[in-house]
């Protein structure tokens, strides 16, 4: 079946640092990636929407400049956390969609910001 | 208003038991609807589509109802193994996006 991989499952950096996290489709081609956030007990947020070789689309209250996505390819997107804070802690998790496969997520990212 | 509403619970209940969840969606525009499971920690995995003649997967059917906007999720004979997180999740094909609801935390005691 349709498998995406993302990367790293945890990662905890200092405040004001950068952090990227990547997400592939291993064995599909992803027309499009989301991008969710997922604070503790509460439900996946949608952050942005990305098409491979086009600008992402992000959903309202989402800063484009602090959470940077890039879609270079049909298998790779990244998400980039610039500058990131503490109020930035959360789970992360991509979705790809296939033509054929409907929407698959990631393992998800949990990110720990000191 | 959110998009898609759903009963955050928890919803406790013994083994064996039947239970229902429902979702409703704001936008008549939505085109495809699904459950969604997430564990603790984990990422969500698909459960079952929802289709609008209703559908059943073993111990679980899941129906639409296109005029209230609303979908339902049943269990039945339920296990300890169902105990997580049920998210109801909507998709704008038009815009190629999913929403996901809230979700409902269901937790199954022996």
């Amino acid at each position: 079946g349709a498998v995406v991989s993302q990367h790293p499952s945890w990662v905890i950096c200092k405040s004001g640092t950068s952090v990227k996290i990547e997400c592939r489709s291993l064995d599909f081609q992803a027309t499009t990636m989301f991008w969710y956030r997922q604070f503790p007990k509460q439900s996946l947020m949608l952050m942005a929407t990305s098409n491979e070789g086009s600008k992402a689309t992000y959903e309202q209250g989402v800063e484009k400049d602090k959470f940077l996505i890039n879609h270079a390819s049909l298998t790779l997107s990244t998400l980039t956390v610039t500058s990131a804070h503490p109020e930035d802690s959360s789970f992360y998790i991509c979705s790809a969609e296939g033509q054929l496969n409907g929407y698959t997520f990631g393992s998800g990212t949990r990110l720990t910001v000191v | 208003r959110k998009e898609v509403e759903q009963d955050p619970g928890p919803f406790n209940v013994p083994e064996g038991a039947t239970v229902a969840f429902n979702c409703t969606y704001s936008n008549s525009a939505s085109q495809s609807f699904f459950w969604y499971r997430q564990d603790c920690r984990k990422e969500p995995k698909l459960l079952m589509s929802v289709y609008s003649s209703g559908n059943e997967d073993g111990r679980f059917t899941a129906q639409l109802n296109r005029a209230s906007q609303y979908i339902s999720l049943l269990i039945r004979d339920s296990k300890l193994s169902d105990s997580a997180t049920y998210l109801c999740v909507v998709e704008y094909s038009s815009a190629s996006k999913i929403i996901f609801g809230s979700g409902t935390r269901l937790s199954i005691r022996p």
